[in-house]
């Protein structure tokens, strides 16, 4: 089955500086690639996504990059804020076991300080 | 209402207990599924509903967990006998149908004592 691995499980940066969290997984048949945000108490929402036909996905101060052929992919958030705290989780979804489960990475805690 | 939503937000069982836990879906959603998260990790996929089919319970732990969906909305997963290492928070999630994007709930955190 597919498996995904995420780095680095902690990061702390200043306001205004940027973050990059990244990702590997297994299962080259693979093809959508979500990003969850996760407040303490609250279930994960989505942020932004990609699919394994696009190299490359930017939403305002967040951009996700995907590389099919080291089967990696990276969340960047720019100018960040003391809002964008939160644990963020990859995800990877492929055509096993049915084709629509979700297999997550363990999760970067983000703190961002002022 | 706007979005999933689950209940009980937090259930304390003792070891042995039955215990059922809710999930209303967004009205309309044809695919609903179940993960269970552990303190600090990720969401593991537990089962999948495509209506009231249940298509893939490859991540159930035991055959003490069991799902149901009757009428291909509300989904209840039921854990019979609960033991210590069942604590975790179950998560439920809904989507349109294959290949969209999917939904969370805020889930409920379960500990058994």
């Amino acid at each position: 089955g597919e498996n995904v691995e995420q780095h680095p499980s902690t990061l702390s940066v200043q306001e205004g500086d940027s973050a990059v969290i990244k990702c590997t997984y297994s299962d080259s048949a693979s093809n959508y690639f979500p990003w969850y945000k996760q407040e303490l108490g609250k279930g994960p929402q989505l942020i932004i996504d990609i699919r394994s036909n696009v190299g490359e996905k930017k939403d305002q101060r967040i951009a996700v990059t995907l590389n099919k052929t080291a089967k990696h992919f990276s969340l960047h958030i720019t100018e960040t804020q003391p809002e964008d705290s939160a644990v963020y989780f990859c995800a990877a979804r492929g055509l096993t076991g049915g084709g629509n489960k979700l297999t997550f990475g363990t999760g970067t805690q983000l703190k961002v300080e002022l | 209402g706007a979005g999933v939503s689950q209940s009980p937000r937090y259930k304390v069982a003792k070891r042995g207990q039955d215990v059922a836990l809710r999930c209303d879906p967004i009205s309309g959603h044809v695919s609903l599924f179940w993960y269970q998260q552990a303190l600090g990790q990720g969401p593991e996929f537990l089962t999948y509903f495509q209506n009231e089919a249940q298509l893939d319970k490859s991540g159930l732990p035991s055959d003490r967990f069991f799902a149901e969906r009757p009428e291909g909305s509300v989904s209840t997963l039921k854990i019979q006998r609960t033991q210590q290492e069942d604590s975790a928070v179950y998560l439920c999630a809904s989507s349109l149908g294959l290949n969209t994007e999917a939904f969370f709930g805020q889930g409920t955190r379960l500990t058994v004592v």
